[in-house]
């Protein structure tokens, strides 16, 4: 089965620095993935990590620890426009594309 | 190059009446996959294609189906609509040994 944890909701301040947390269980593994959704648009991509460690893009940053089966997405210099939902998707392993969503995070930056 | 393209953006229908959903992937992309989200379940998979091939199906039932065509443009049905189908569903592409999925825009379907 398929079971991924991150908050429901944080809240921080313009020019800060936030991490969201994810939390899966999943019986095959291809990737972990970052996807930010602003309220009525599509899901963007932010970030793919298949390997442990940390990658940098920009403001933001992700890291994946396979063995405690956790991430990460840090963002930086936050501001207003990265109000949105952050959501962590697990990638199924074969060559079929699914992805195992978790229930989002809900960031608002605050001025 | 354009992106993911989803028709309709928004459609009302009746339950028990049927509908079908157009996905047009970004040029190349042969991969086309299908995602319902609902505020109570999220985003949830619902089938990928590949070159017109079902690959893989999440845990919906057999009123939910999918093709896809020879230039990857892809279209889903659900047929005997319940009330609990409203939600928007979503398509992504991709290419075949790349990661990342786009997604479109979406169609907002709601049932009355």
């Amino acid at each position: 089965g398929q079971n991924i944890d991150q908050p429901t909701e944080m809240t921080a301040t313009e020019g800060a620095i936030v991490q969201i947390n994810c939390t899966y269980q999943t019986s095959g593994f291809n990737g972990l993935f970052w996807y930010q959704q602003h309220a009525g648009e599509a899901p963007t991509f932010l970030s793919y990590n298949v390997l442990d460690g940390l990658e940098e893009k920009g403001r933001f940053s992700s890291f994946l620890s396979r063995s405690k089966g956790y991430s990460y997405l840090l963002l930086k210099e936050l501001q207003m426009k990265d109000s949105a939902s952050y959501l962590c998707a697990v990638g199924s392993s074969g060559s079929a594309r699914q992805l195992t969503f978790g229930s989002g995070t809900q960031l608002t930056v605050l001025p | 190059k354009a992106g993911v393209t989803q028709t309709p953006r928004y459609l009302i229908k009746t339950r028990g009446q049927q509908v079908t959903l157009s996905c047009s992937p970004i040029s190349g992309h042969r991969s086309v996959s299908w995602y319902q989200q609902t505020p109570g379940q999220g985003l949830q998979f619902l089938f990928e294609y590949f070159s017109e091939t079902q690959r893989n199906k999440g845990n919906f039932p057999g009123r939910f189906s999918g093709r896809q065509f020879s230039n990857s443009r892809s279209e889903m049905n659900v047929s005997t609509l319940e009330l609990g189908d409203s939600a928007l569903y979503l398509c992504a592409s991709s290419l075949e040994r790349v990661t990342e999925a786009f997604f479109g825009q979406g169609t907002r379907l709601t049932v009355v």
